[in-house]
């Protein structure tokens, strides 16, 4: 079983639209959570950290849930800047586990 | 504003070459990790090291593969007798100290393909 599972998509959208989607993580033990965008090509960037209280940044918003083990991103008002491979990322100590990414396309 | 740097960005090798690949840590940075990233998979942890040490190798196969990270210069990610397997992106990334998940660092990656 992988460490960190997610929906592949792609997740087609058009501009200003919401779009939402989850990864789950099979390490209960997992201590920190976070969702990284990664370009095509390019090297992985850190888009925001994820907590059991939900958090938001700007038209982002993301929620852990411990018990169940996933965890959820929501893009509100979507851009087409926003298009990008969304990835799911669990760190245990120092090692970081990653999902192998939702692509989200933002269309015009 | 330097950043993690990776070198070279993309490298192209024969089957039973050997690849080297160079990561110089952002400054003031003496942690370094290796992730390789296979073509629509995640990234995989392969070795943490710290200068002269290697703190934790679990991700690294068994054979052909070797990182060192010397008091001077950059961490050298080394691949002897490259398969095509190895083809990947592998992505250095370092910290401060000791990763707690959103204190470390990406570089641009290295692209190997081997033909």
């Amino acid at each position: 079983r992988k460490e960190v599972e997610q929906d592949p998509g792609p997740f087609n959208v058009p501009e200003g639209a919401t779009v939402a989607f989850n990864c789950t993580y099979s390490n209960s033990a997992s201590q920190s959570f976070f969702w990284y965008r990664q370009d095509c090509r390019k090297e992985p960037k850190l888009l925001m950290s994820v907590y059991s209280s939900g958090n938001e940044d700007g038209r982002f918003t993301a929620q852990l849930n411990r018990a169940s083990q996933y965890i959820s991103l929501l893009i509100r008002d979507s851009k087409l800047s926003d298009s990008a491979t969304y990835l799911c990322v669990v760190n245990n100590d120092y090692k970081l586990s990653f999902g192998a990414g939702t692509t989200v396309t933002v269309r015009a | 504003n330097a950043g993690v740097m990776q070198n070279p960005r993309h490298l192209v090798r024969r089957r039973g070459q050997e690849a080297r690949l160079r990561c110089s840590p952002m400054k003031g940075h003496s942690h370094v990790y290796w992730y390789r990233q296979l073509p629509e998979e995640g990234l995989k942890f392969m070795v943490y090291l710290q200068k002269e040490n290697i703190i934790d190798e679990s991700g690294m196969p068994k054979e052909r593969f070797s990182a060192e990270f010397p008091k001077e210069g950059p961490s050298i990610l080394r691949i002897q007798q490259v398969v095509r397997g190895d083809s990947a992106a592998y992505f250095c990334a370092s910290s401060p100290r000791q990763n707690s998940g959103n204190t470390i660092y990406f570089g641009e990656g290295s692209w190997l393909t081997v033909v």
